[in-house]
């Protein structure tokens, strides 16, 4: 079964810096898809990025970018310049490109920018 | 494109009593959508997957005769708790995937109080 382990519960970083946080996962499939979802206070889940595990290029939207290690079955979350909006909590998700459409999570590392 | 939305947002309702939340697919089409429970600080956990036009898939552990899942049409899951009870106090998230795309979208949450 597939797992998703993210190790850091929190974390915390100064306005306009950068901060990346961790996720790794265990499968033994090679086609797959990952994610990137902040969930702020309100509670509503926001897909940040996606990466396809077939593609090489880390996947980028504007400050928000990843490095995706297949080999070693990681996917970090960059954010740079962060904002006070960037506060939430962050999920890294697994989705097999078979099978059924579940998405596995992982338990989350929520962030705190510091003004 | 692509919003999720359910309904209501929040709802109190006495012990003994069912309460029904809707999930609606706004812009695409869904033939799969789930249904996630979310206590405070903790990640997503998968209840079901709502299959439109045949019987849900429960996740083990979820009490198929408590949380009654009918997905009737292409845009529309609903999810009836019956005879809630305190314990069943919690926040549902459902989410969708337009067709032959890997993301899933959220709806907003429905935080349900049972008194």
């Amino acid at each position: 079964a597939q797992t998703v382990t993210q190790s850091q519960p929190e974390m915390s970083v100064q306005e306009a810096e950068t901060v990346t946080l961790s996720c790794t996962y265990d499968t033994s499939e090679s086609d797959y898809y990952l994610f990137w979802y902040k969930q702020p206070p309100s509670r509503q889940m926001i897909l940040v990025i996606r990466q396809e595990a077939y593609k090489q290029q880390n996947a980028t939207e504007n400050r928000f970018s990843v490095n995706f290690q297949k080999a070693a079955k990681s996917f970090s979350l960059k954010i740079s310049d962060s904002q006070l909006g960037d506060a939430a909590m962050y999920f890294c998700a697994y989705r097999s490109a078979w099978g059924d459409d579940k998405i596995i999570f992982g338990k989350g590392t929520r962030l705190h920018i510091l003004p | 494109g692509a919003v999720v939305s359910q309904h209501p947002s929040w709802v109190i309702c006495k012990s003994g009593t069912s309460v029904k939340i809707e999930c609606r697919s706004l812009d695409f089409q869904a033939t799969t959508m789930f249904w996630y429970r979310q206590f405070p600080k903790q990640s997503l956990m998968l209840m079901a997957t709502s299959n439109e036009g045949s019987k849900a898939t429960y996740e083990q552990g979820v009490e198929k005769d408590k949380f009654l899942i009918n997905h009737a049409s292409l845009t529309l899951s609903t999810l009836t708790v019956t005879s809630a009870h305190p314990e069943d106090s919690s926040f549902y998230i459902c989410s969708a995937s337009p067709l032959r795309t890997p993301t899933q979208y959220f709806g907003p949450g429905t935080r349900l109080t049972v008194l």
